[in-house]
């Protein structure tokens, strides 16, 4: 079945640095890829959509010169949070489709993001 | 999309078939039904998915109802694995579009 791999897994940075997300469609391409955000307790809430070789799109609250989404390649979307703060703790997902519409989205593991 | 409604969470004793409903009166009519599932601190799952027919895999079976208003997820022969967040999510099959998850129901399995 479809695979998509997300690293790393845990990160742990200190206020003001940059953190990046590497999400990768292992045996499939994707021309887009969705980043989630999940706080504990709550639901998965999207954040952006990443589309291959253009500008990703952003939902409505997400400060797109913070979250930086990169989709270089059909099968690599990067996430970089700029100026990391405590708020930005979080769980991260990203997902992928291959090219069908008809496909279901296959899920990264998430990485847990932790602010000091 | 369609808005769902599932309960909040239920309780299933090992072994026995664990019965998830979902509620989307107000589904279109290209809008595919997907059910997944979230395991603590893990990406979310691909279940099932399906228009009006009846579906089943490996998995599960998914059960919609003749209007397509509601459905339900069976999960045959639950195991203490099975524990996790369901999610139903009505999309329409377009290449773009996206998921927007619910709440969910937590489905505890009990041994």
């Amino acid at each position: 079945g479809a695979v998509v791999s997300q690293h790393p897994s845990r990160v742990i940075c200190k206020s003001g640095t940059s953190v990046k997300i590497e999400c990768r469609s292992l045996d499939f391409q994707a021309t887009t890829m969705f980043w989630y955000r999940q706080f504990p307790k709550q639901s998965l809430m999207l954040m952006a959509t990443s589309n291959e070789g253009s500008k990703a799109t952003y939902e409505q609250g997400v400060e797109k010169d913070k979250f930086l989404i990169n989709h270089a390649s059909l099968t690599l979307s990067t996430l970089t949070v700029t100026s990391a703060h405590p708020e930005d703790s979080s769980f991260y997902i990203c997902s992928a489709r291959e090219i069908s519409e008809y496909s279901p989205l296959h899920f990264g593991n998430g990485t847990r993001l932790t602010v000091t | 999309d369609a808005k769902t409604t599932q309960p909040p969470s239920m309780d299933c004793a090992e072994g026995r078939a664990a019965n998830l409903p979902c509620n989307h009166s107000t589904i279109s009519g290209n809008e595919y039904v997907y059910w997944y599932r979230q395991i603590h601190s893990q990406g979310p799952q691909y279940i099932i998915h399906g228009l009006k027919n009846n579906e089943t895999n490996e998995m599960a079976s998914l059960i919609i109802t003749e209007d397509r208003k509601s459905s339900t997820l069976i999960l045959p022969h639950a195991t203490l694995r099975d524990t996790a967040v369901y999610y139903c999510i009505v999309r329409v099959a377009t290449l773009g579009s996206r998921l927007t998850f619910g709440e969910g129901t937590q489905l505890t399995v009990n041994p």
